[in-house]
């Protein structure tokens, strides 16, 4: 099986734009959460989706936010970009949160620059 | 809140030595736990977790150890070898449907030869 993937893997940004991130999960898997990677803060939750609702959310402004489609392939999108949102965006995928299947898979990453 | 503290940040061991990273979690509800190896520009990888009806759990070199009334959990690695080298972080979940993961902030291993 194809893992997780997720475009674009880079992209640079100016402050003030908005930038929309995606994510393709492992066939057959329904869950996808997403997670942004700094070197000061590690891995912070920023949501996670099923069967096209948000299940989650983490402590993010209103500027990130996040849908899933039907084919469960998830996107994010921040809006009014700031110097601290220059991160590593991960996002991973789950089987089905209910069957006691509690792994989850992660992709590449998108390497978001803010200048 | 959920937190998960990590310790150490650093660690360095002579290659055939043990390495254990140590996490504890806040959130009594955590049942969940689950280890993550990420190398240098690489994704983060799912190396072992554990449950929280499980005290123990071994894979090869690796273990892990759960102490659900202490809320600590740790990462046993045994005969390191080089490739070990990475940063490795720990995580909590609850049960009841949810892939909301709490990580450590991560220790970063290096294995010298």
């Amino acid at each position: 099986k194809a893992g997780v993937t997720q475009t674009p893997r880079y992209l640079i940004k100016t402050r003030g734009q908005q930038v929309t991130l995606s994510c393709s999960p492992i066939s057959g898997h329904r869950s996808v959460s997403w997670y942004q990677q700094t070197p000061g803060q590690g891995l912070q939750f920023l949501f996670e989706y099923f069967s096209e609702t948000q299940r989650n959310k983490g402590n993010f402004p209103g500027r990130f936010s996040g849908r899933q489609f039907s084919n469960s392939r998830s996107e994010m999108n921040v809006s009014t970009l700031e110097l601290g949102d220059s991160a590593l965006y991960l996002c991973a995928s789950s089987l089905n949160p209910g069957q006691g299947l509690r792994e989850q898979y992660f992709g590449p990453g998108t390497r978001l620059t803010v200048t | 809140g959920e937190n998960v503290e990590q310790h150490p940040s650093t660690l360095s061991v002579q290659e055939g030595d043990s390495a254990v990273i140590k996490c504890t979690y806040s959130d009594s509800a955590s049942n969940y736990f689950p280890w993550y190896k990420q190398e240098l520009g690489k994704r983060p990888q799912l190396i072992i977790d554990i449950r929280s009806n499980v005290g123990e759990k071994k894979d090869q070199r690796i273990a892990v150890t759960l102490n659900k009334t202490a809320k600590h959990f740790s990462l046993h690695i045994t005969e390191t070898q080089p490739e070990d080298s990475a940063v490795y972080f720990c995580a909590a979940s609850r049960g009841s449907g949810t892939y909301k993961y709490i990580f450590g902030t991560g220790t970063r291993l290096k294995v010298l030869a």
